[in-house]
């Protein structure tokens, strides 16, 4: 079965502070990873996706097989970056549907 | 293109009721997945639906159950409804390709179900 954990439920930094949002997995297989944000009283949306290696509003995640991680950091965090941030993981395209959330990580960025 | 809605936005049941929560997708999306989140327990899947079929299934019990529509909407029910059901019940639509290629899935904004 496949797991997903983020060990830090809050993360609070200033305003051009780097961020580091950690995420770690655990799947036997070769899984899709994603982070989700969601900013206060919007959806939940897609931040990065593992495969597409782009860089989404500063954020960049690499994948690391050998560690099982999938960490989000941005050089610099800025007020709006303020949000609730969610590693998930998908078994593969292939399987349909069904994202495996990790618990969550609020981002409060101080001015 | 309408976002993914859902209906109704709010809701209050008492235990042992039964509750059905719809969700449109976005026009032309063919895959509605349907997601529990909780403060315990966070975002948990339970299911999803393609071509009117149940594809996936996640790790609840048979009260909980769904369906899909010819139109692609989507309904779930909840019967014999616990407290611990109340929760924010989270809809996505994704657009399905016959080549297996990945589609990103688009989020409705919830059904909020209180359990009393």
């Amino acid at each position: 079965a496949q797991r997903v954990t983020q060990p830090e439920k809050l993360l609070s930094v200033f305003k051009g502070a780097p961020v580091e949002l950690k995420c770690n997995y655990s799947y036997s297989g070769s899984p899709e990873l994603f982070w989700y944000v969601q900013y206060s009283r919007q959806r939940l949306q897609l931040l990065l996706r593992h495969i597409s290696r782009e860089s989404i509003k500063g954020f960049t995640a690499d994948l690391n097989k050998g560690e099982t991680s999938f960490h989000l950091k941005k050089p610099f965090a800025q007020e709006e970056d303020s949000a609730m941030y969610y590693c998930a993981l998908e078994r593969s395209s292939r399987a349909g549907n069904m994202l495996t959330f990790g618990g969550g990580t609020r981002l409060m960025v101080k001015p | 293109k309408a976002g993914v809605t859902q209906t109704p936005r709010y809701l209050i049941k008492t235990r042992g009721q039964q509750v059905t929560l719809s969700c449109s997708p976005i026009s032309g999306h063919r895959s509605v997945s349907w997601y529990q989140q909780t403060p315990g327990q966070g975002l948990q899947f339970l299911f999803e639906y393609f071509s009117e079929t149940q594809r996936n299934k996640g790790n609840f019990p048979g009260r909980f159950s769904g369906r899909q529509f010819s139109n692609s909407r989507s309904e779930m029910n909840v019967s014999t409804l616990e407290l611990g059901d109340s929760a924010l019940y989270l809809c996505a639509s994704s657009l399905v390709s016959g080549s297996n290629l990945w589609n990103e899935q688009f989020f409705g904004p919830g059904t909020r179900l209180t359990v009393l």
